[in-house]
Order: C-alpha cells, then sequence, then structure tokens
C-alpha cells in the first residue's frame, strides 16, 4: 500500500505562477523525496529532506517536512512550461532502504 | 555516464510465456529495485536488493523473481506473463539505506501482454 498520498492529484497553473504540491504518510519516517517525471520517462530526483530537518531548498524548489503532521509540501516558484510533469513523493524508513511512493501529481504549466 | 539501463524498452508478451528484463548500473551502488507503474497507481516495489547474493519481496512480488548475483545486474523475471502483468516497469539503484541517498531510475520497459 501507498505510504505517501499527494495532494491535489491534477493542478494546472500559469506559467510564472508558483505551483504547491503537497504529500501526507502514515508512519514514522527517516527521509521524504519529491520526484519528477516528464511524460514517458523515467523518475529523476529532486530534493531530499531528511527527518530532523524542517525546511531544504534547491533552486526554485522549497520543501517543507512537519514530522509531527506526518505531510510535506513542495514549492515550485516561477514555474516554467518545462515544468510540465508528474511529481512524486516517496518515503524512506531507513530500515532497509525501501522508497514507498504515492501515486503523484500531474502539473501542467500553461505558457 | 550511463546509470542506470533497462532493456528492452518495449516488449509484447502472449500469456503464458516467460521473459527477463534486464537492469544494469555503473554507479556500484548497493541497493537495486524493480518497482512497476499502472495508471493511478503511482510506482510499487515489486523486489529489491541490497547487495550482492541479497535480494527480498516488495509490496506485489508474486509472478517475478530476481537474483543478484553481481552489483551490477539486476534482472526481473517474469515466469508465466499474464495481461494483469501489464505494465511500464522500472529499475533503480542508490547507495546504501543506511546514507538515503537519492534513487537512480531507468527509462522504463513497457510490457504488453495478450
Amino acid at each position: 500500500s501507498q505510504q505517501g498520498e499527494e495532494d491535489p492529484q491534477a493542478l494546472s497553473i500559469q506559467e510564472g505562477e508558483n505551483a504547491t504540491m503537497n504529500c501526507s504518510y502514515k508512519t514514522s519516517i527517516n527521509n521524504l523525496q519529491w520526484y519528477r517525471q516528464n511524460s514517458g520517462r523515467g523518475l529523476v530526483h529532486l530534493i531530499l529532506i531528511r527527518s530532523n530537518e524542517r525546511e531544504k531548498h534547491s533552486g526554485r524548489l522549497r520543501v517543507t517536512l512537519d514530522t509531527s503532521k506526518k505531510s510535506s509540501s513542495l514549492l515550485i516558484t516561477a514555474s516554467r512550461a518545462a515544468d510540465t510533469a508528474s511529481y512524486f513523493c516517496a518515503t524512506g524508513d531507513g530500515a532497509n532502504s525501501k522508497l514507498t511512493f504515492g501515486k503523484g501529481i500531474t502539473l501542467s504549466v500553461r505558457p | 555516464n550511463a546509470g542506470v539501463t533497462q532493456t528492452p524498452k518495449f516488449q509484447v508478451l502472449k500469456t503464458g510465456q516467460s521473459m527477463t528484463l534486464q537492469c544494469a548500473q555503473d554507479m556500484n551502488h548497493e541497493y537495486m529495485s524493480w518497482y512497476r507503474q499502472d495508471p493511478g497507481m503511482g510506482l510499487r516495489l515489486i523486489h529489491y536488493s541490497v547487495g550482492a547474493g541479497i535480494t527480498d519481496q516488495g509490496e506485489v512480488p508474486n509472478g517475478y523473481n530476481v537474483s543478484r548475483s553481481t552489483t551490477e545486474d539486476f534482472p526481473l523475471r517474469l515466469l508465466s506473463a499474464a495481461p494483469s502483468q501489464t505494465s511500464v516497469y522500472f529499475c533503480a539503484s542508490s547507495y546504501s539505506g543506511v546514507r538515503n541517498t537519492e534513487a537512480f531510475f531507468g527509462q522504463g520497459t513497457r510490457l504488453t501482454v495478450v
């Protein structure tokens, strides 16, 4: 069963706007990761946040983690048409290396 | 800089046939795994390996076998293909879970069972 549940399932925004995607999970984690998948391609790692971190930045990406609420958010600022893709959160428990993925969010950025 | 290489990219099988999906990585990663991706289901873990000679089951292992004789290779075998195994299969690798580093994915194998 999926550990992470992303919200919303689909998001459509205008180029230049910010995109916020949320992920909730059920059990304790060691880290949480976000991945991007372009249509017909494999997944590409975006950012990893550890359970003892609250916020992390990477370029136009900002991820937050609230372990008390078992939730994370991914913010993409100043979105571009090239950001159109599916985004997945994945949780790692640290015990045996397994990553558990959510069902993903489809982001469409209109030019 | 190959990363994770999966072959073939596309495959059509008849019900009952067997085949092996190949996965190779050149990053000396200890951890390798196989996922299947179905519409609306996200990625589900089939089997994984934490090192050569060690494999374990994931969430949906039935109908699949794996082995890990070398660090580089992690083939996935379909024993007797069924239409329910129509899916896109992804292989991934990473350093050991102790470091919890990012996973690198192959480009996928799109399998259709008729």
